[in-house]
């Protein structure tokens, strides 16, 4: 079955850049989307259709993808970034079935 | 202020049913898909199933196909997840989401852009 995956850890200091990587065979035609996860906290959407960011996510926040492989790429990382991060796509013609990567857990410190 | 609120959760035994109810406000569900996502205890979300705006198309992981069933009542702007059989690997926190894509462009969905805080299933005996 499809899967997309993920590095379960990066680590980075504050102002540093991260970059958060999901592989999927299916992502050359395929959108790869982005959600942040806080602890005890709802997903929230920081990147869609590949590098599009909705409103009022920080211009930090920058998406890309090429060939099989996405990233998620905070640029200036800080502390309040610290979260679980999760790439999710399909792999379906008919967009009937979607999946989320295993996640990234990102420590700013 | 678009809002979803999700209940139904509950301890529940291995082979029995449950269903839980999304309850939407500030849009109409008519108008959007809706998904349902689920997270283990420690683990990272899955998602369960989908559900078009005309509830055309509907899609479910291969992990709850033919036990799960997503649905939704116009009328009461709410979405639906009726779960049989269910197993201890189905103990979960269970989101509600909404389609960020407006139903007419397309009968399918696709991402989703506002999340509920989710309601507890355990199975356990």
């Amino acid at each position: 079955s499809y899967e997309l995956t993920q590095p379960p850890s990066v680590s980075v200091s504050p102002g540093q850049t991260a970059r958060i990587t999901c592989s999927g065979d299916a992502l050359p035609k395929k959108y790869a989307y982005w959600y942040q996860q806080k602890s005890g906290q709802a997903p929230v959407l920081v990147i869609y259709e590949d590098f599009k960011r909705p409103s009022g996510i920080p211009e930090r926040f920058s998406g890309s993808s090429s060939g099989t492989m996405a990233t998620l790429t905070i640029s200036g990382a800080q502390v309040d970034d610290e979260a679980d991060y999760y790439c999710y796509s399909t792999d379906s013609s008919d967009n009937r079935r979607w999946m989320f990567g295993g996640g990234t857990k990102l420590t700013v410190l | 202020e678009v809002e979803l609120v999700e209940s139904g959760g509950g301890l529940v035994q291995p082979g029995r049913s449950l269903r839980l109810t999304c309850a939407a406000s500030g849009f109409n569900i008519n108008g959007y898909g809706m998904h349902w996502v689920r997270q283990a205890p420690g683990k990272g979300l899955e998602w369960v199933s989908g559900i078009s705006w005309k509830s055309g198309s509907v899609g479910y992981a291969d992990s709850v196909q033919g036990r799960f069933t997503i649905s939704r009542d116009i009328a009461k702007n709410s979405l639906f997840l009726q779960m049989n059989s269910l197993r201890a690997e189905d103990t979960a926190l269970y989101f509600c989401a909404k389609d960020a894509v407006p139903g007419p462009m397309s009968d399918s969905f696709y991402y989703m852009d506002v999340w509920g805080k989710g309601t507890t299933v355990t199975v356990s005996s």
